[in-house]
């Protein structure tokens, strides 16, 4: 069993609206909590990235937050943009010495004009 | 930012034979670089981790005889698929560890397509 799962599986949305994605976890201890953005056929890009003392953390149009209480983290999307099409992974990053990341499977986006 | 290449971006070869993949970073060193491969809409899935002048420790279930790790330099790790065969027809993506202030970051690569005929 995955121990990052995430939903949708897939969303289409319109351009210009919101959404939210859900990320439910449970390894534990774990050093940080990651949103990557992966387009088709290319490697992740990290969009935010946050300890477990955090609660929420933005890049531009993108919001993450973290309850480390009850396991969960959502990425919000605003204003939707057609570049805004992409497969979003939530990642957990163990307290290991290496740094070894556990991924979620994805929630494909596809905004849609 | 730091910056991760791999080449080639993508290679179609016939059963049996092997295939080399470099992964790089281009503005930074890094003693340590990951090797995933993702296969199509699922998550990516860790190999195996590579440490610059020492073997390459892989995950359970991964044939380190088949998919040969070589870190030899700061900036150059290698994954080296062997008599490779169509099941391993896959996206393989490096990474490559950055310690920052008060955790590890992992820059990754634009990945490889292998595709085995």
């Amino acid at each position: 069993k995955n121990q990052v799962e995430q939903s949708p599986q897939s969303l289409i949305i319109l351009e210009g609206k919101n959404c939210t994605l859900q990320c439910n976890y449970t390894v534990s201890p774990f050093s940080n909590l990651r949103w990557y953005k992966q387009d088709t056929g290319r490697g992740p890009v990290s969009l935010t990235i946050m300890t477990f003392s955090e609660n929420t953390k933005s890049n531009g149009r993108y919001t993450a937050t973290l309850d480390a209480d009850t396991k969960q983290s959502s990425l919000h999307i605003t204003a939707s943009q057609l570049s805004d099409s992409a497969s979003y992974i939530c990642v957990v990053s163990l307290t290991d010495s290496w740094g070894k990341l556990q991924f979620g499977a994805g929630t494909q986006v596809v905004v849609t004009p | 930012g730091a910056v991760v290449s791999q080449h080639p971006s993508w290679v179609i070869c016939k059963s049996g034979t092997s295939v080399k993949i470099e992964c790089r970073s281009l503005d930074f060193q890094a003693t340590t670089m990951f090797w995933y491969r993702q296969f199509p809409k699922q998550s990516l899935m860790l190999m195996a981790t590579s440490n610059e002048g020492s073997k390459a420790t892989y995950e359970q279930g991964v044939e380190k005889d088949k998919f040969l790790i070589n870190h030899a330099s700061l900036t150059l790790s290698t994954l080296t698929v062997t008599s490779a065969h169509p099941e391993d027809s896959s996206f393989y993506i490096c990474s490559a560890r950055v310690t920052l202030s008060s955790y590890n970051e992992q820059f990754f690569g634009p990945g490889t397509r292998l595709t085995v005929l």
